[in-house]
C-alpha cells in the first residue's frame, strides 16, 4: 500500500493565484482531513470528510475548498492564495474520526 | 486557550537519558493519540490511547482518565528520537482531533 500521498511536495504561488492540493490514499478509510501547521501552532484543521460525497468545515476553514467525489481523492483549493496561506499543508486519514491517523508527507507552501 | 497543553515546549537530553513529555486536555476524552514528527517533516501515529498504559520498544504512554493528563517517556534515549513529539486528544464534545502544539526534543550523544 503507498499510505497516503500528497502532491506536490514544495510549491510557491503569487497572491491571487489558485491551485489545487492533491490527496490521495489507498486504505479504504472513510475519514479524511487537511491540516496546516504554522511554527508554535499545533495542527489546525482546514476541512474534513467523514465519506465520499460529504465535507465540512473545520477551524480554518477560510480561502478554502475541498471536494470528495470519491474515497480515495480528498484535494484541498486554494482559490486565491494569500500569504497568510504560506505553510506546511498534512493531509490524513483514518478508518473512522477517532481512529489511528495516518499522514501525507506534507506540502510545504509559499505565497508570495 | 489551548484545548490540549503540551509541555515542555523544548526539551534537551544526553542520550541514555529518560525523558518525559506531558499533555493534559480540558474536557473528558475518548482517546488520546502520540504522533512523532522527524525533522524531514512526516508525521507518524506512535500510539492511540483511551486508558492505562502502552509500550513499543523504548516508547511508553500512559494515561489518567481522572486527572486529564497523558504522559509519553522515552527510555534510554537516543540521537534518532530526536523528534517532535505531538499528542492530540478527541472529545465528542470537540468531534474532531484537538493537536498540541508539539515538543521538540533533542538527544545529543
Amino acid at each position: 500500500n503507498a499510505g497516503v500521498t500528497q502532491t506536490p511536495k514544495f510549491q510557491v504561488l503569487k497572491t491571487g493565484q489558485s491551485m489545487t492540493l492533491q490527496c490521495a490514499q489507498d486504505m479504504n478509510h472513510e475519514y479524511m482531513s487537511w491540516y496546516r501547521q504554522d511554527p508554535g501552532m499545533g495542527l489546525r484543521l482546514i476541512h474534513y470528510s467523514v465519506g465520499a460525497g460529504i465535507t465540512d468545515q473545520g477551524e480554518v476553514p477560510n480561502g478554502y475548498n475541498v471536494s470528495r467525489s470519491t474515497t480515495e481523492d480528498f484535494p484541498l483549493r486554494l482559490l486565491s492564495a494569500a500569504p497568510s496561506q504560506t505553510s506546511v499543508y498534512f493531509c490524513a486519514s483514518s478508518y473512522q474520526t477517532n481512529y489511528e491517523q495516518y499522514f501525507g508527507p506534507g506540502t510545504r507552501l509559499t505565497v508570495t | 486557550k489551548n484545548e490540549v497543553e503540551q509541555s515542555p515546549q523544548n526539551l534537551t537530553a544526553q542520550e541514555g537519558e529518560f525523558i518525559t513529555i506531558n499533555c493534559s486536555y480540558s474536557v473528558g476524552i475518548s482517546a488520546l493519540h502520540w504522533l512523532q514528527q522527524h525533522p524531514g517533516g512526516g508525521i507518524v501515529s506512535l500510539f492511540m490511547l483511551s486508558s492505562g498504559k502502552k509500550k513499543h520498544g523504548r516508547l511508553i504512554a500512559t494515561i489518567n482518565i481522572q486527572e486529564k493528563h497523558s504522559s509519553l517517556h522515552i527510555t534510554a534515549s537516543h540521537p534518532r528520537d530526536s523528534a517532535v513529539y505531538i499528542c492530540a486528544a478527541y472529545s465528542d464534545s470537540w468531534g474532531k482531533l484537538q493537536f498540541g502544539a508539539g515538543t521538540q526534543v533533542v538527544v545529543t550523544p
